[in-house]
């Protein structure tokens, strides 16, 4: 099984609609974080989380919101999609207690915004 | 803030060595990470350097040099499946975070 899970891996959806990513880890860590990859920009750091209790915005936060329901869950949320929303999305895990702080990537979600 | 550089495209042939720069700009260096990434898929951990010079892993090698701002990952005996998009990302002290850059696609041709 996936260490890191991510639900759905494909969504399409129209724009004004409020969208759900989910993202569910087995590995244990306290760090949790959202990404969002367009060709040619790489990957963009949208929101973290060290702790159940720690939200920490990255570099694009604007029109997403994400919750840590528990140490395992982080999910990120688009209130209002809109097409310059249409992304691969990716959620990643890391555990600073080790040292490196490795950051292990889910599958990721392909999301369409029409 | 941090600025990674890498460049965006190579072709080698199977069977050979290809070398992927990333050159950084940052305060309070704290580590390089390499990932793979195939088409489509998540990105996956090859290697991490915080201290100069050369970490080996199998067909894998990655160098840094601090004082450079600069790391290269090398990849020898080529494989068909060694195309993907190459990232490097830098960690920073107090910046709780990574910056990735925006990966080298290497496409391996028989």
């Amino acid at each position: 099984d996936a260490d890191v899970t991510q639900t759905p891996r494909n969504r399409i959806t129209k724009t004004g609609k409020r969208i759900m990513l989910e993202c569910s880890q087995t590995k244990g860590h306290d760090r949790m974080y959202w990404y969002r990859q367009d060709p040619g920009l790489g990957l963009r750091l949208i929101y973290y989380s060290f702790d159940v209790k720690d939200i920490n915005k990255g570099e694009i936060s604007d029109g997403y919101s994400v919750s840590r329901q528990a140490q395992a869950k982080f999910s990120l949320s688009l209130e209002s999609a809109i097409p310059n929303q249409t992304a691969l999305y990716f959620c990643a895990t890391s555990d600073q207690d080790r040292g490196t702080d490795t950051q292990y990537f889910g599958p990721g979600t392909r999301l369409t915004v029409l | 803030g941090q600025n990674i550089d890498q460049p965006t495209e190579m072709t080698a042939t199977e069977g050979a060595i290809v070398q992927i720069n990333c050159t950084y700009q940052t305060s309070g260096f704290n580590g390089l990470f390499w990932y793979q990434q195939h088409a489509g898929e998540a990105p996956t951990f090859l290697s991490y350097n915080v201290l100069d010079g050369l970490e080996e892993k199998g067909r894998f090698s990655s160098f840094l040099s601090r004082s450079k701002g600069y790391s290269y990952l090398l990849l020898k005996e080529l494989q068909m499946k060694d195309s993907a998009s190459y990232l490097c990302a830098v960690s920073s002290y107090g910046n709780n975070r990574l910056a990735f850059g925006k990966g080298n696609q290497v496409v391996v041709i028989p």
